[in-house]
């Protein structure tokens, strides 16, 4: 079993549709990350957190840590927001690096 | 501020050739991370440095290594490459180390072995 496991692999919704994606993890964490990658390669990281929720114009990310469970949400959903998301987890400690999920490919039709 | 670099972009070498493969990180990064991502692993974490020394590894044969110079630019080598190394490697930079701080990621070198 991987250490971090997302929900669903695969998204197809409509333009205008609220978006969830799941991160569980079995490991103890210091911070989990999420990270958008688009077709070519490049990633972008979204957020860093460690409790609680943040938020970031259309996108919402929260965690819980006695669950080890955390969501990406997206408001609104636009088809530029079709992406491969990925949560990755710190271990902490300074030991290990990313820990990374397989990643949720959103695809957002117009 | 410019973001991390990466060289060369794309890159094809045939088995049993080394590579080596370079980052710069954004001005101010001393941490620079290494990553590969395959569609069959995803991606995988291959080690990190910080300030000129290695900190973490991931679980990846000794062919992988690295370094980082005083500028924080850091090199990435392949030895005896094979098949399975066909990969896209990233790199990223952050304030801290271990994960700590958010990870600002380059565009990639994209590695195929013949």
């Amino acid at each position: 079993k991987n250490e971090v496991e997302q929900s669903p692999q695969n998204l197809t919704a409509q333009e205008g549709e609220f978006i969830t994606i799941n991160c569980s993890y079995s490991v103890g964490i210091s911070a989990l990350h999420w990270l958008q990658q688009h077709p070519g390669g490049g990633i972008v990281s979204l957020f860093m957190l460690s409790s609680g929720k943040k938020k970031h114009g259309r996108l919402i990310a929260t965690i819980n840590i006695q669950e080890k469970h955390s969501s990406l949400h997206i408001t609104a959903s636009h088809p530029r927001d079709s992406a491969v998301y990925i949560c990755a987890v710190n271990r902490g400690g300074g030991a290990d690096g990313l820990t990374f999920g397989k990643g949720t490919h959103l695809i957002i039709q117009p | 501020k410019a973001g991390v670099t990466q060289t060369p972009r794309y890159l094809i070498k045939t088995r049993g050739q080394q590579v080596t493969l370079s980052c710069s990180p954004i001005s101010g990064h001393r941490s620079v991370s290494w990553y590969q991502q395959t569609p069959g692993q995803g991606l995988q974490f291959l080690f990190e440095y910080f300030s000129e020394t290695q900190r973490n590894k991931g679980n990846f044969p000794g062919r992988f290594s690295g370094r980082q110079f005083s500028n924080s630019r850091s090199e990435m080598n392949v030895s005896t490459l094979e098949l399975g190394d066909s990969a896209l490697y990233l790199c990223a930079s952050s304030l801290e180390f271990g994960g700590h701080g958010e990870q600002f990621f380059g565009p990639g070198t994209r590695l195929t072995v013949l």
